[in-house]
């Protein structure tokens, strides 16, 4: 069974950087698959915000490209997100999750997710 | 980028009533309509994909028809623990989601 698990700090200053990790259990990121981040808040809803593959390509949402980053550490069985300059817009509950790219592309699998807070 | 338009934003139904959900993309997007379920304070689970595809382990109940711009969720006869909000995503360019239907007991 994979699962997936969000850590990172729960409070985040303006204008500083949101960092996430993602550790996967279960299934080996070197073996393929899309690793992505997904948003929820109640303004804006669900959020899709970068993905990342095995070998490291990645792909953003356009309107947040500026300010998210999204890395891999395969030999740690991690991905991450960075998301800079940060304001209060951006607290949200953050989603990692595992993509299938099969017609398009759909989340079979997603961590419970970690809420993040921006505040001073 | 493609915009989703779910609609209603919420229903009322009763357990065994007939349920549809409809989501439009602002442009073809070709099938790749994903749609899911998500029950307060967890992650959203996946029912279908590539507009009708039932995801393993999802209930029959469930289907998903739709081409072009327009796409449906059928509940055919809603379970108490159907009683969730769902959300549709399209993945022909990058992923956006619907906005969300909340399904609320009658």
């Amino acid at each position: 069974q994979v699962h997936l698990q969000e850590s990172g700090p729960g409070l985040v200053r303006p204008s500083e950087t949101l960092s996430l990790v993602c550790s996967v259990s279960g299934y080996s990121i070197s073996s393929g698959y899309y690793w992505t981040w997904v948003r929820q808040s109640p303004g804006k809803g669900l959020e899709w915000l970068g993905t990342i593959n095995h070998i490291g390509t990645t792909y953003y949402n356009p309107p947040l490209k500026s300010r998210v980053t999204v890395s891999v550490d395969t030999a740690k069985n991690q991905f991450s997100l960075n998301m800079n300059s940060v304001t209060a817009e951006d607290t949200a509950v953050y989603y990692c999750a595992r993509v299938v790219a099969v017609a398009g592309s759909f989340v079979d699998y997603w961590g419970q997710g970690a809420l993040v807070s921006v505040s001073s | 980028d493609i915009q989703m338009t779910q609609s209603p934003s919420s229903l009322s139904a009763s357990v065994g009533d007939r349920v549809t959900i409809t989501c439009r993309a602002s442009q073809t997007i070709d099938n790749c309509l994903n749609w899911y379920q998500q029950k307060p304070g967890k992650a959203p689970q996946l029912l279908i994909y590539g507009a009708s595809t039932l995801h393993s382990g999802v209930p029959s109940t469930f289907s998903g028809s739709g081409s072009g711009t327009e796409y449906t969720l059928t509940i055919s006869s809603l379970q108490p623990e159907d009683f969730a909000t769902y959300f549709c995503q399209q993945s022909y360019n990058g992923a956006t989601f619907g906005q969300g239907t909340k399904v609320e007991i009658k």
